[in-house]
């Protein structure tokens, strides 16, 4: 199993372009998540999905948008992109629909800079 | 509103030594909490987790925590660390639900020979 993949590893971006992170997992997981991570803020949740066809806000969402295309695949959006998104991202998914006692798996993460 | 402190955001041991992370939290019922790892480069990694019971936590690794509820604390521990264990480590809380969990600034481990 390959677990949480997440594409790209790196990406430059200009001011007011766009572009798609891609996030699969293998392991037949219900949630998925999407988090930013900054220094000295510890990881913020933007977007999460309970299941296949529902997705919902986290704590930062402005400036996001996510798909859940199927069970295995969560993809976030940034139509404009700022300065202020320039961050690490991950991907996460966990089994149970939000028992807080999930684990959650993060992929390796994606780090982006908004030129 | 809940939330996790990490009050040391660096730590240097030396290889062998003992090891403590602390991780403090707010929350007025008990809480499910967590500690991650996330080596360079990486994702993070589930070490352990506290629900009920026994308030000593064995995780992977050899670490272990410790839930106080007087002290709000969940505090990391391992009784000698290895140059492999030099990451950043998160403390989390979950109060419940999907967008209930919170992480810690994170506490980042260098380990000298």
């Amino acid at each position: 199993n390959a677990g949480v993949t997440q594409t790209p590893k790196f990406q430059v971006l200009k001011t007011g372009q766009s572009m798609t992170l891609q996030c699969a997992q293998d392991m037949n997981h219900n949630s998925m998540y999407w988090y930013r991570q900054d220094p000295g803020m510890g990881l913020r949740l933007i977007y999460y999905s309970a299941s296949e066809g529902t997705t919902d806000k986290g704590e930062v969402p402005n400036g996001y948008n996510v798909s859940r295309l199927n069970k295995r695949e969560f993809s976030l959006r940034l139509e404009s992109a700022a300065p202020s998104q320039t961050s690490v991202y991950f991907c996460a998914s966990s089994v149970l629909a939000g028992g807080p006692g999930d684990e959650q798996f993060f992929g390796p993460g994606t780090r982006l800079t908004v030129l | 509103a809940q939330s996790v402190t990490q009050p040391d955001i660096h730590i240097t041991v030396s290889e062998g030594a003992s090891l403590e992370l602390r991780c403090n939290y707010s929350y007025g019922a008990t809480p499910y909490l967590f500690w991650y790892v996330q080596s360079p480069g990486q994702g993070l990694q589930l070490l352990l987790k506290y629900f009920s019971g026994d308030t000593l936590v064995q995780g992977i690794k050899g670490f272990e925590a410790e839930f106080k509820r007087s002290q709000s604390s969940f505090n990391l521990r391992k009784p000698s660390v290895h140059w492999s264990d030099a990451a950043e480590y998160f403390c989390a809380v979950n109060s419940g639900g999907y967008q209930k969990v919170t992480f810690g600034t994170g506490t980042k481990l260098q380990v000298i020979p």
